[in-house]
């Protein structure tokens, strides 16, 4: 059964970068997309991009673009999303999910625990 | 972008009690309509994908119905654990997107 584990949580400033990794505990790390979806506090569930472990192909939301970076490594199946220029709105738990297909379905199964990230001065 | 409109945005039920939950897409996605649950502190969960197939291991009083624009989310008897925000999702076209999420609450 694959697991997602994300690292741990981070305070940054405003105009700083932050880079979260999601860590894949099997080997099917390759065979699925992993996408990026953050959530403020109260607030919804906001996709921001993917990336595909195989290719390295990426996807990002347009609200996101030239600002979001995701990445993989995949001798040591982790995916990393990388955000820039941040600012207080960015404040949210960021969660990695793999974006798993068959059937003609694709979904977002498992999901890792979430990474909380500040941004404050 | 494919909008995903959800309602109520919350509602209070009582233990045994059918709820119904609605998601409504800005155009058709066929059948591609996923329903998560999440708990407070917790990840989101999936209990329903492809618009009508259970996860496996989710209860089988969570249902799910709809194609194009109309979906629904079924619990035929509701349970204490079932407090959560469900939220739908759209897996037809790029950006994914989710609805606003419904908040369930037990009276």
């Amino acid at each position: 059964q694959l697991q997602l584990v994300q690292s741990g949580a981070e305070v940054k400033k405003p105009g700083a970068s932050v880079k979260v990794s999601c860590k894949a505990s099997a080997d099917t790390f390759s065979s699925y997309d992993v996408n990026w979806v953050r959530q403020a506090t109260g607030q919804g569930l906001e996709w921001m991009g993917w990336v595909n472990p195989k290719t390295g192909n990426t996807g990002y939301a347009r609200k996101f673009q030239g600002r979001v970076s995701i990445t993989r490594n995949t001798s040591i199946s982790t995916a990393y999303m990388e955000l820039s220029s941040l600012r207080s709105d960015d404040t949210a738990v960021y969660y990695c999910a793999r974006d798993y297909y068959d059937s003609g379905s694709y979904r977002f199964d498992p999901w890792g625990q979430g990474t909380l990230v500040t941004v404050s001065s | 972008d494919i909008q995903m409109t959800q309602s109520p945005s919350s509602l209070s039920a009582s233990v045994g009690d059918r709820v119904t939950i609605t998601c409504r897409a800005s155009q058709s996605i066929t059948r591609n309509l996923n329903w998560y649950q999440q708990k407070p502190g917790k990840a989101p969960k999936l209990l329903i994908y492809a618009a009508s197939s259970l996860q496996s291991g989710v209860p089988s009083r969570f249902s799910g119905s709809g194609s194009g624009t109309d979906f629904t989310l079924i619990i035929s008897r509701l349970q204490p654990e079932d407090s959560a925000t469900y939220y739908c999702q759209q897996s037809f076209s790029s950006p994914w997107t989710f609805g606003q999420g419904t908040k369930v609450e037990i009276k």
